[in-house]
């Protein structure tokens, strides 16, 4: 399996709480990718990142943000977490240039209750 | 706006069977990438096989391959000789030449493999 790697597994976390998801990859890629995916549903981009010190929304409007302050890590936070945010967030990274594969992490399962 | 169309939610095959999972895609350009991706139950998402529109011959990738047909944009994804490991969803996904890496996903197709 690939080396990124998310934490928490599975959050469950009350309305209006501030949370981070984690995401750390060991293989050194510049491109890191965030994706919002609902049960059995597609996988739609909400953040991503070519590098440090660089971040952009995705296609999908998404109220949390992100950082990438170091090529491996790319966290993303909700400052006040509702209901609508449950749902399942996957992490990725690719190397830059040309197309190379996207490695995908395990995913983090957030409830918001 | 580019748009992916599985329209198989479930398949299952038996063991050691042939499947065929669809994929139709939309857009205007001429340039892309298509590309599929297994999920398996509570496990990552791995890529099984890309294509690059500009080439003619079809990937393959062991018992994977696609039939890729340009002018109909579809993209079908061929399992031979099912194994019980091949459980999983499966999402097609497309990709703009010089999009930095953007994937538009499909909305899955589940598949069962059956002993």
């Amino acid at each position: 399996e690939a080396d990124i790697y998310q934490t928490p597994r599975y959050l469950v976390i009350g309305t209006g709480k501030k949370i981070t998801l984690e995401c750390s990859q060991t293989m050194g890629h510049d491109k890191m990718y965030w994706y919002q995916q609902d049960p059995g549903m597609e996988l739609h981009l909400i953040h991503y990142s070519y590098g440090v010190n660089s971040t952009e929304k995705g296609d999908l409007s998404s109220e949390s943000t992100v950082s990438r302050i170091r090529t491996e890590h790319f966290p993303l936070t909700l400052e006040s977490a509702r209901p609508s945010h449950t749902s399942q967030y996957l992490c990725a990274s690719s190397e830059s240039g040309g197309v190379y594969e996207q490695y995908f992490g395990p995913g983090t399962r957030l409830t918001v209750t | 706006a580019q748009t992916v169309t599985q329209s198989q939610p479930e398949m299952s095959v038996q063991e050691a069977e042939t499947v065929t999972l669809s994929c139709t895609y939309d857009t205007s350009e001429n340039n892309y990438y298509l590309f599929w991706y297994k999920q398996p139950p509570s496990r990552q998402m791995i890529l099984v096989i890309r294509q690059e529109a500009y080439k003619q011959q079809n990937a393959t990738e062991n018992r994977f391959s696609v039939n890729f047909q340009k002018a109909a944009k579809s993209f079908s994804l061929k399992i031979s000789d099912s194994q019980l490991g091949d459980t999983a969803m499966y999402f097609c996904a497309f990709m703009r030449y010089n999009q930095g890496g953007k994937l538009i996903f499909g909305q899955g197709t589940e598949l069962s493999v059956k002993p």
